[in-house]
């Protein structure tokens, strides 16, 4: 149980172009979901956080106007990259949380990511 | 501003031994610790986690200890085997703040027959 899926896996695009990236939790209702990005041997870094029904919660330095992020359902959240430039280029990897208190295994579930290319 | 840090970016063990991978983290408002696997272009999946009011946690082969004092925390796999090679990320959240979680940089273990 506990499956997150996002799609595409992988995407090549143009610079100046927008891409939208799915995250789907198949078996569970996500009450929050976030979102992270991860350059090639450096860490996940959170981006946002989206919680259905409500506007994400972007961290410092993350552009609102850049990433757009919609949580339409308690089961899809979608990540658009306006605008894609080159350095945008990365893996981007969503989790679901079920909630609930306090943070435990059961808490962050991640999908596979969608390795972005922009050209 | 790193607030987790995995100092060793990799890891070679050979089949059998044990693997350590150490963690250190900042922010002594971090109360929660986890370690997840990651093979390349997949999401991390969950190890093993440790609240801060206890200094081990022990699933199977993996341990974890947590040194609060020193800030500290290591996972360690015993017998290590092939199929644990991977990146390891530890990460760490606070109170008040329990979803959002801070990884580290992460330990490329490599497990050799």
């Amino acid at each position: 149980g506990a499956v997150v899926s996002q799609h595409p896996s992988w995407v090549i695009c143009k610079s100046g172009t927008s891409v939208k990236i799915e995250c789907r939790s198949l078996d569970f209702q996500a009450t929050t979901m976030f979102w992270y990005r991860q350059f090639p041997k450096q860490s996940l870094m959170l981006m946002a956080t989206s919680n259905e029904g409500s506007k994400a919660t972007y961290e410092q330095g993350v552009e609102k106007d850049k990433f757009l992020i919609n949580h339409a359902s308690l089961t899809l959240s979608t990540l658009t990259v306006t605008s894609a430039h080159p350095e945008d280029s990365s893996f981007y990897i969503c989790s679901a949380s079920i909630g609930g208190a306090p943070i435990g295994p059961d808490t962050q579930y991640f999908g596979p990511g969608t390795r972005l290319t922009v050209l | 501003d790193q607030q987790v840090k995995q100092n060793s970016p990799s890891l070679s063990v050979q089949e059998g031994r044990i693997s350590i991978l150490n963690c250190d983290y900042t922010n002594s408002m971090f109360d929660y610790f986890l370690w997840y696997k990651k093979y390349p272009a997949e999401g991390p999946t969950f190890l093993i986690s440790i609240s801060s009011i206890k200094d081990k946690n022990e699933d199977g082969r993996f341990t974890v200890f947590l040194n609060k004092s020193a800030k500290h925390l290591s996972l360690h796999i015993v017998p290590s085997q092939p199929g644990d090679s991977a990146v390891y990320f530890c990460a760490a959240s606070a109170k008040g703040n329990t979803d959002k979680l801070i990884f580290g940089t992460g330990t490329r273990l490599q497990v050799f027959p």
